[in-house]
């Protein structure tokens, strides 16, 4: 069975932490994925990663920062936690496509919920 | 104006009812996904289709690129198909980027 594992399902963490959330894939999955969702607004994405050490900024990255050292694993970074980035959070995972647009289907972890106090 | 929008955004049924959700997307497309979401959080990838009808078990899914929609639909529904059903599109260009739609709330009640 395929798998993608978010190290902490429930966190809850003091405004001014630095948070790490943990995402690990047996897939040897090139694209790697954080997104945040929140009610009424659905699934955005944070950053993204195509490769070791390479990172893509989405739709929504300020506060946040990556770390991909190793191809199975993806790091989320907030820096100094806020209360706003109080939401859940998905990590996800997909094969890079032979042909540019394809698209693959894309594997998600549990989820961590994030509460910032 | 979201690029995705699904419809219903709340679905209530009976046992058995066939179920039928819609996604319409106002981009080119590469590919479309549909996926589950249960309470608690974990997505699941039902299906990811770029024409035609894709089929599995109880569930299938359709799509009309010159119309811009597809439509997921659930035969004999039962109280487990209870989750939210997501849309989301890989826009043209992109085999990595999606664009979700805010998803769909089924209840199926016994």
């Amino acid at each position: 069975d395929v798998k993608v594992t978010q190290s902490s399902r429930y966190l809850v963490k003091r405004t001014g932490e630095k948070v790490f959330l943990e995402c690990v894939q047996d897939m040897d999955h090139e694209n790697m994925f954080w997104y945040r969702q929140d009610p009424g607004l659905g699934l955005r994405l944070i950053y993204f990663s195509y490769d070791v050490k390479m990172k893509e900024k989405g739709d929504i990255p300020e506060g946040y920062s990556v770390s991909r050292e190793k191809k199975e694993r993806f790091s989320l970074i907030l820096e100094s936690a806020s209360t706003n980035q109080t939401s859940m959070y998905l990590c996800a995972s997909s094969e890079q496509g032979p042909i540019l647009g394809s698209g693959n289907t894309i594997y998600f972890g549990e989820g961590s919920w994030l509460t910032v106090v | 104006k979201n690029e995705v929008e699904q419809s219903p955004q709340n679905l209530t049924a009976q046992e058995g009812e066939f179920i039928t959700i819609n996604c319409s997307y106002s981009v080119g497309i590469s590919a479309l996904h549909w996926l589950q979401q249960h309470p608690g959080g974990g997505i699941v990838s039902l299906f990811m289709l770029s024409s035609g009808k894709k089929k599995h078990g109880r569930l299938i899914a359709t799509i009309n690129i010159q119309e811009k929609h597809s439509s997921l639909h659930i035969t004999a529904s039962h109280p487990r198909d209870s989750a939210v059903y997501i849309c989301a599109v890989n826009s043209g260009g992109s085999n990595y980027k999606l664009t979700f739609g805010k998803g769909t709330l089924l209840t199926v009640n016994p």
